[in-house]
């Protein structure tokens, strides 16, 4: 049983294309991320959604929008995709909003071409 | 603002040998602080925390680390690598609504 698991696990896609990447947890926690890592492997924390709630917006294109239709569900969604784009994405999740720790997904490398 | 350098970019050990990966953190309250590691094509995978009590926690793998509030770092430390342990570890800082400040990461490379 993966406890936070994304799909889909590449992406390969054309600039200008919309796109969307899904994250589920099954572990019961009530916050989730999304996080960019860049191509020298630097990782940022874009969002923060707390019980469905967004929490923190980081400095983020408004392309880039979060969807939280339940708390074990923070989905991605990504317009007019651009080159700068490229990266794998990471969704976590962590027990509460005070200080525990994250529980990473296996990453959704997306390549836009 | 929070913050996380690993000062190392890349390290290379002799399977066998041991192992010590630093960190320094610049964080404003008590910092709550992590050790993450990422083998190719992986996920992040928690090796270690610390937020409260003992300073010198041990985590998965055999890996441990020392918290010294006076250096402000959490240094990790292997005593005899394996091969396996081959990967990009993270250090970071903070967690929960704000989410994780990650260092740079540190790229360990395992000598035969």
């Amino acid at each position: 049983d993966t406890a936070v698991s994304q799909t889909p696990k590449y992406l390969v896609t054309q600039m200008g294309n919309d796109k969307s990447i899904k994250c589920e947890q099954n572990l019961g926690h009530d916050t989730m991320y999304w996080y960019k890592q860049d191509s020298k492997k630097f990782l940022k924390i874009m969002f923060s959604y707390n019980n469905k709630e967004l929490i923190i917006n980081e400095t983020v294109p408004n392309r880039f929008s979060p969807k939280s239709p339940d708390k074990a569900h923070l989905n991605l969604h990504i317009n007019s995709l651009e080159l700068g784009d490229s990266a794998v994405y990471f969704c976590a999740s962590s027990r509460t909003a005070k200080n525990t720790e994250a529980f990473f997904g296996q990453g959704t490398r997306l390549t836009v071409v | 603002a929070q913050s996380v350098t690993q000062p190392d970019i890349h390290i290379t050990v002799s399977e066998g040998a041991s192992l010590e990966l630093r960190c320094n953190y610049s964080y404003g309250a008590t910092p709550y602080l992590f050790w993450y590691v990422q083998s190719p094509g992986q996920g992040l995978q928690l090796l270690l925390k610390y937020f409260s009590g003992d300073t010198l926690v041990q985590g998965i793998k055999g890996f441990e680390a020392e918290f010294k509030r006076s250096q402000s770092s959490f240094n990790l430390r292997k005593p005899s690598v394996h091969w396996s342990d081959a990967a990009e570890y993270f250090c970071a800082v903070g967690g929960g609504a704000d989410g994780l400040t990650f260092g740079k990461g540190t790229h360990l490379i395992i000598q035969p």
